[in-house]
């Protein structure tokens, strides 16, 4: 089945300072890579997401870029602001089978 | 327009006895999806309802179970709790099948196990 791998496992920045998340896929089948915020208390949130057929895409300070070759994904955070501190996870499925399959979280921190 | 709801928010079983939580998605949205989240393995999924029938499942024991309504409200069953399944239960609602369409998760059900 799928694997992905997540790291950091922790990552603390400056205000204003941007992020990087890198997460890799073990199975070339899969085809879809959503990104999730979880805060405390909650559920996970949708971000971003980017399918096979995409190496980039932006949302704001929010961008994501895929490399099908190497199996990587990166989610990437500019200008950070202290509401930017959550566990944010990485995600994997491919669409034939429609199992999200998670990385193991960053817990990002936003010192301001 | 109103989330994904989670019923209840919190639970304290006993071991081997049984428990059912529901999740009822966003107006609209057809599939339903089940996870279980805890410390040690992480996010994993448990299986995906889409107009009634069980559409895909994890690689979780016969002991969890779902099903899903004709008003795509759907309910997860644990029979034979052990302590392992103290968890964060979190359902996901999409408008088409899983990966289709975004999913969007309720804030869970808590489940202690004593």
């Amino acid at each position: 089945g799928e694997n992905v791998e997540q790291h950091p496992s922790t990552l603390s920045v400056q205000e204003g300072d941007s992020a990087v998340i890198k997460c890799t896929y073990s199975d070339s089948a899969s085809n879809y890579f959503p990104w999730y915020k979880q805060e405390l208390g909650k559920g996970p949130q949708l971000i971003i997401d980017i399918r096979s057929n995409v190496g980039e895409k932006k949302d704001q300070r929010i961008a994501v870029t895929l490399n099908k070759t190497a199996k990587h994904f990166s989610l990437h955070i500019t200008e950070t602001q202290p509401e930017d501190s959550a566990v944010y996870f990485c995600a994997a499925m491919d669409t034939g089978r429609r199992a999200l399959t998670f990385g193991s979280g960053t817990r990002l921190q936003v010192q301001p | 327009k109103a989330g994904v709801t989670q019923t209840p928010r919190y639970l304290i079983k006993t071991r081997g006895q049984q428990v059912t939580l529901s999740c009822s998605p966003i107006s609209g949205h057809r599939s339903v999806s089940w996870y279980q989240q805890t410390p040690g393995q992480g996010l994993q999924f448990l299986f995906e309802y889409f107009s009634e029938t069980q559409r895909n499942k994890g690689n979780f024991p016969g002991r969890f179970s779902g099903r899903q309504f004709s008003n795509s409200r759907s309910e997860m069953n644990v029979s034979t709790l052990e302590l392992g399944d103290s968890a964060l239960y979190l359902c996901a609602s999409s408008l088409f099948l899983a990966g289709e369409s975004e999913a969007f998760f309720g804030q869970g059900t808590r489940l202690t196990v004593v």
